[in-house]
């Protein structure tokens, strides 16, 4: 089946510091990469969509300068947050979809738990 | 705008008891159902799927009908384990958009 993965799998870092996360389609080229915030009680929130080689589209409420997505090509994309506070702490989700689905199946990563002191 | 209601968790059962999990879903168009599971620090796994009414899926003992007329698409399990445990999440997505809706999703915790 279709595995992506995510990279750091856990990061701990000072308030004020940038973190990326890589996001890979391991075994199949994806057109469109998904990124979700999940807090604590168990909610899933979308943050944006990005298509490869064009800018990502975010949802509304989601600071776009804060949060940078790329998605540079068909397997790989990242989501840097910049200047990280406290409240970024959160459990952050990928996911990947290819063109040709017809029910649009997404296959997620495993999550990266950032935790910013 | 699509939404997705699931019930309320968590859900505590004794091992072999019979599981359901409501989802209700509001939508403009005719979209494709889904069951995501997600097990203690990992991500979303598809668990079963469902893209026309009266359709069922199923994956691993587990079952859910795309019913059209009442908006819904329960998950059902005959008889559960305790390696079961884990959130449950149901989704939508409209035909021919990538975005996917997701429920709340509902924590089923089997006990021995």
């Amino acid at each position: 089946g279709a595995v992506v993965s995510q990279h750091p799998s856990w990061v701990i870092c000072k308030s004020g510091t940038s973190v990326k996360i890589e996001c890979r389609s391991l075994d199949f080229q994806a057109t469109t990469m998904f990124w979700y915030r999940q807090f604590p009680k168990q909610s899933l929130m979308l943050m944006a969509t990005s298509n490869e080689g064009s800018k990502a589209t975010y949802e509304q409420g989601v600071e776009k300068d804060k949060f940078l997505i790329n998605h540079a090509s068909l397997t790989l994309s990242t989501l840097t947050v910049t200047s990280a506070h406290p409240e970024d702490s959160s459990f952050y989700i990928c996911s990947a979809s290819t063109s040709g689905h017809v029910y649009n199946e997404q296959f997620f990563g495993p999550g990266t738990r950032l935790t910013v002191l | 705008g699509n939404s997705v209601t699931q019930m309320e968790g968590p859900v505590t059962l004794s091992e072999e008891a019979f599981l359901t999990i409501n989802c209700t879903y509001t939508a403009t168009g005719y979209p494709s159902l889904f069951w995501y599971v997600q097990y203690p620090g990992e991500g979303l796994q598809l668990l079963l799927k469902a893209t026309k009414a009266d359709d069922k899926g199923s994956n691993k003992g587990f079952e859910a009908t795309y019913r059209k007329e009442t908006t819904s698409f329960h998950l059902e399990k005959g008889s559960v384990q305790v390696s079961d445990s884990a959130v449950y999440f149901c989704a939508l997505s409209e035909r021919g958009y990538q975005k996917v809706t997701f429920g709340t999703g509902t924590k089923l915790q089997v006990i021995p």
